[in-house]
């Protein structure tokens, strides 16, 4: 199974600073990973696929590069809205399944 | 509009079987490339793939819950439904159902609201 991990775990970042995430896979997923945004109490929202890709109405702020097994989520100016927990999913090792990292909590500084 | 919405029971006791319904709309799973997954996120923590059915009607489990999984769709009624036996307190967690579009790739571009499901006797 490929196992997933991010980086950090928390970030706490200014409104309107640069946040950047981190995702690492056991072994090379080529391009074939997503990125997702969770609120409290709500379901998951896809912003990549595709490492890059961003899904259909994600601001541009959100952007998406790597490949293999090295990954990055950059938000290039915080807004208040997007204090949250993001997630990576692969799904380069598909069957048998997919996996999710831990996630990372951006908060605020 | 794409929608999905999980129904159950909040509450069952360990030993039980869960049963879970995945009601969409927006899309058939008769379409070719249409799949419905369900995926679990304990409290607090982070998300589990559980089992995916595709348009064809193939089936696939996570590895390590396979034994305990089973799902299954009704296209007329435009449902999913997943089953797992056994419960146990560490099965608490929202469900939740998202659909993919296997289409060279397998991301949840949908999602449910999510259903909190919890085991205790």
């Amino acid at each position: 199974e490929i196992v997933m991990t991010q980086s950090p775990a928390t970030l706490s970042v200014s409104p309107g600073e640069r946040a950047t995430l981190s995702c690492r896979a056991s072994q090379s997923v080529s391009s074939n990973l997503a990125w997702y945004q969770q609120k409290p109490g709500q379901a998951p929202r896809l912003l990549i696929y595709g490492a890059s890709t961003r899904a259909t109405g994600i601001p541009a702020r959100f952007s998406g590069s790597g490949s293999g097994t090295e990954f990055t989520l950059t938000i290039s100016s915080l807004q208040s809205e997007d204090f949250a927990v993001y997630y990576c999913q692969q799904y380069n090792n598909w069957p048998p399944g997919f996996t999710f990292g831990p996630g990372t909590k951006v908060d605020i500084k | 509009q794409v929608t999905l919405r999980e129904s159950g029971p909040a509450l069952v006791k360990p030993t039980q079987t869960l049963t879970l319904t995945c009601t969409f709309s927006g899309f058939s799973l008769s379409t070719s490339g249409m799949c419905v997954s369900w995926i679990r996120q304990p409290p607090g923590k982070a998300l589990e793939w559980l089992a995916l059915i595709d348009w064809d009607d193939d089936k696939y489990y996570s590895t390590s819950l396979k034994t305990r999984l089973t799902i299954s769709k009704d296209t007329s009624k435009n449902q999913v439904v997943l089953t797992m036996t056994n419960m146990d307190p560490v099965d608490t967690a929202t469900y939740y159902c998202a659909r993919t579009i296997a289409v060279a790739s397998y991301y949840f571009d949908y999602w449910g609201q999510g259903t909190l499901v919890t085991v205790s006797s």
